[in-house]
């Protein structure tokens, strides 16, 4: 059983540009969740991706998007690359089912610097 | 509006001591509690995880207690080690749609040797 991978570890990127982040979900997981952690603070929720549809999004501008895949990996795209988008970003991988909600298993995360 | 605190934002401590972490929480309908712990410029690391129906939980070194009805987790380490360095986030997810995580800013900890 892999873990949940993604990459790239690190990404320097200047203002205004785009970027795509990558998630891969732990084997027999189905719904991906994606975290911003600025420096010194606790991880705060981007958005979730359940079979390949967005299931909830927290306080976040559309210039965050993302996708899932049928198998189950993801993407998080960043538009319009902003200073304070520069952050760990963590993505973390469960299964859901209509009656059981699995704990999430964090990736190691991609450190993102805007310039 | 789920809001976690987490008390003091650093500590330290020299090594051998016990030592206890706290975080609480405003809304105590939580689906389960869980404390990470996270080296600097790496991911998180689950230690403990409480589902609601349960009191505490035991890992080695580490217990994790909760308390819905007064909307606060404890974590508590036995005999501190210098490797205990780290930072310590508690996290707690809700019953919402999506099963989101909120997190703590954590409490930095360091163990002197």
């Amino acid at each position: 059983e892999t873990g949940v991978t993604q990459s790239p570890t690190h990404l320097i990127k200047t203002r205004g540009q785009q970027v795509t982040l990558r998630c891969s979900s732990q084997s027999g997981h189905n719904t991906v969740s994606w975290y911003q952690q600025a420096l010194g603070q606790g991880p705060q929720f981007i958005f979730q991706y359940y079979r390949e549809e967005e299931n909830g999004r927290g306080n976040f501008p559309p210039r965050f998007s993302g996708l899932q895949f049928p198998n189950y990996s993801s993407e998080l795209n960043v538009n319009a690359l902003e200073l304070d988008d520069s952050a760990l970003y963590l993505c973390a991988s469960s299964l859901m089912t209509k009656l059981y909600t699995d704990t999430q298993y964090f990736g190691p995360g991609t450190r993102l610097t805007v310039l | 509006k789920q809001e976690v605190t987490q008390i003091p934002a650093a500590l330290s401590v020299p090594e051998g001591e016990n030592l206890v972490l706290n975080c609480s929480f405003t809304d105590s309908a939580i689906y389960n509690l869980q404390w990470f712990r996270q080296d600097p410029g790496k991911g998180l690391t689950s230690l403990l995880l409480i589902q609601s129906s349960q009191r505490e939980q035991t890992s080695g070194r580490l217990n994790a207690s909760l308390d819905k009805s007064s909307g606060r987790s404890t974590l508590y380490i036995a005999a501190s080690q210098p490797g205990d360095s780290a930072t310590y986030l508690c996290a707690v997810m809700g019953y919402s749609s999506a099963s989101k995580i909120i997190f703590g800013s954590g409490t930095r900890l360091s163990i002197r040797p």
